[in-house]
């Protein structure tokens, strides 16, 4: 059974950058693509992006393109999140998921990290 | 962009079956993915490919999609059910842009 554990919460300045990481374990990392995902207090569920480890392709929502980047470590089954520039409408929880496939050869995102609670606060 | 329209909030009896619906204009071509998610957790996948449900979903959780809305039935709502319900799909673009509906809270009471 996969799991995805990340890292811990984070604090940080406006202006400045954040990098979240996703641990997979259980499961082969390479056959999955993870996505990023957040919700900011009493919110909904935003979709970020998503990378395909095994081929290192990352592709991001329009409105976070320039600002998130998405890699992964296959040597580590690690994905990382980075989010430059943050302001404070980032406060949120960033949860990363791993992502199947459908029969229509479309992702879904099927199980879910804890979440990382990040707080961008003067 | 694309969206997904949910009801605010569902309110049902215990023992009641709850009805939570999806709207979307690309669903007659794209699966609905439901998922919940109880205060302070992560969310989970509770159904998938429209109507399958995932190992350990139990079965009073069911799904549906026909025309613009997919709809997620809880039949005999229990105390524990209670919780945000999300939506989940992709638009009709080549990129596939995930999304997810606003949510419903469902109170079970």
């Amino acid at each position: 059974q996969v799991q995805l554990v990340q890292s811990g919460a984070e604090v940080k300045k406006p202006g400045s950058s954040v990098k979240v990481s996703c641990k997979a374990s259980g499961g082969t990392f390479s056959s999955y693509a993870i996505s990023w995902v957040r919700q900011a207090p009493g919110q909904g569920l935003e979709w970020m992006g998503r990378i395909i480890p095994i081929l290192g392709i990352a592709n991001y929502a329009q409105k976070f393109q320039g600002r998130v980047t998405i890699t992964a470590d296959k040597s580590t089954s690690t994905a990382y999140m980075e989010l430059s520039s943050l302001r404070s409408e980032d406060t949120a929880v960033y949860y990363c998921a791993r992502d199947s496939r459908d029969s229509y050869g479309l992702y879904y995102m099927d199980v879910w990290g804890k979440g990382t609670t990040v707080t961008v606060s003067s | 962009s694309y969206e997904l329209t949910q009801p605010p909030s569902v309110s049902v009896s215990p023992g009641q079956t709850a009805r939570i619906t999806c709207s979307g204009d690309a669903l007659p071509k794209k699966y609905a993915y439901w998922y919940q998610q109880k205060s302070g957790q992560a969310p989970v996948l509770v159904i998938y490919e429209d109507s399958k449900r995932p190992s350990g979903i139990p079965e009073r959780f069911s799904g549906s999609s026909s025309g613009t809305m997919a709809t997620l039935t809880i039949s005999g709502a229990q105390v524990e059910d209670e919780a945000d319900y999300y939506c989940y799909s992709t638009d009709s673009s080549g990129n596939h842009s995930p999304v997810f509906g606003g949510g419903t809270k469902l109170t079970v009471l």
